[in-house]
């Protein structure tokens, strides 16, 4: 298996706080993306990066945000977090950007925002 | 990237084939195919891919029509821990992209 770890696997936090996800990888690889999966939407993405301080907007994007400091740290945070993103969260590295490379999922984050 | 449609569920006898179909009648010629599924709750797992020839790897085959409109995933002896979601994916074949997934097909491999 690839080595991505999500962090943490768990978490409830109130509305309007904070919280910052993060995504660790051991492959080097250059491309990471984080998704949201919510039931009746499938997998949707929220922002990625292709490379350390290189990040692009994904389809999803508004009310989150990312930083990519390092080649193995890919971090999701929500500012102020709201009900509506309740979610789980997937963390997703690929060594190529390019149509021949898979991606490689983590195993999810699940949030609740109260 | 290019929309895909696929039925939202079918089922399968446990040791037959499973072949789940794709549509993606606006693929670009630099678009791949990509397979993948979900089990559960756990993150997706990739497959096989193709552009244009048909594929086989120790999961499955991937059978690509001539004129690359559509697709079949084919399970060569389904088994119940093959029950998931599954994802069919185009994808661009240059510069940064990323996975646009849609619903899927849920499999159920009945005993």
């Amino acid at each position: 298996d690839a080595g991505i770890t999500q962090s943490p696997r768990h978490k409830v936090t109130e509305t309007g706080t904070p919280v910052t996800l993060r995504c660790h990888q051991t492959e080097n690889h250059r491309y990471m993306y984080w998704y949201r999966q919510d039931p009746g939407h499938g997998l949707r993405l929220i922002h990625y990066s292709y490379g350390v301080k290189d990040t692009d907007k994904g389809e999803v994007s508004d009310g989150y945000s990312v930083s990519r400091s390092k080649t193995e740290d890919f971090l999701l945070t929500l500012e102020s977090a709201t009900s509506s993103q309740t979610s789980v969260y997937f963390c997703a590295i690929s060594e190529s950007g390019t149509g021949r490379g898979e991606a490689f999922f983590g195993q999810g984050t699940r949030l609740t925002v109260v | 990237d290019a929309k895909t449609t696929q039925p939202p569920s079918m089922d399968c006898a446990e040791g037959r084939a499973a072949n789940l179909p794709c549509n993606h009648s606006t693929i670009s010629g630099n678009e791949y195919v990509y397979w993948y599924r979900q089990i559960h709750s756990q993150g997706p797992q990739y497959i096989i891919h193709g552009l244009k020839n048909n594929e086989t790897n120790e999961m499955a085959s991937l059978i690509i029509t001539e004129d690359r409109k559509s697709s079949t995933l084919i399970l060569p002896h389904a088994t119940l821990r093959d029950t998931a979601v599954y994802y069919c994916i185009v994808r661009v074949g240059t510069g940064a992209n990323n996975l646009f997934f849609g619903t899927g097909t849920r499999l159920t491999v009945i005993p």
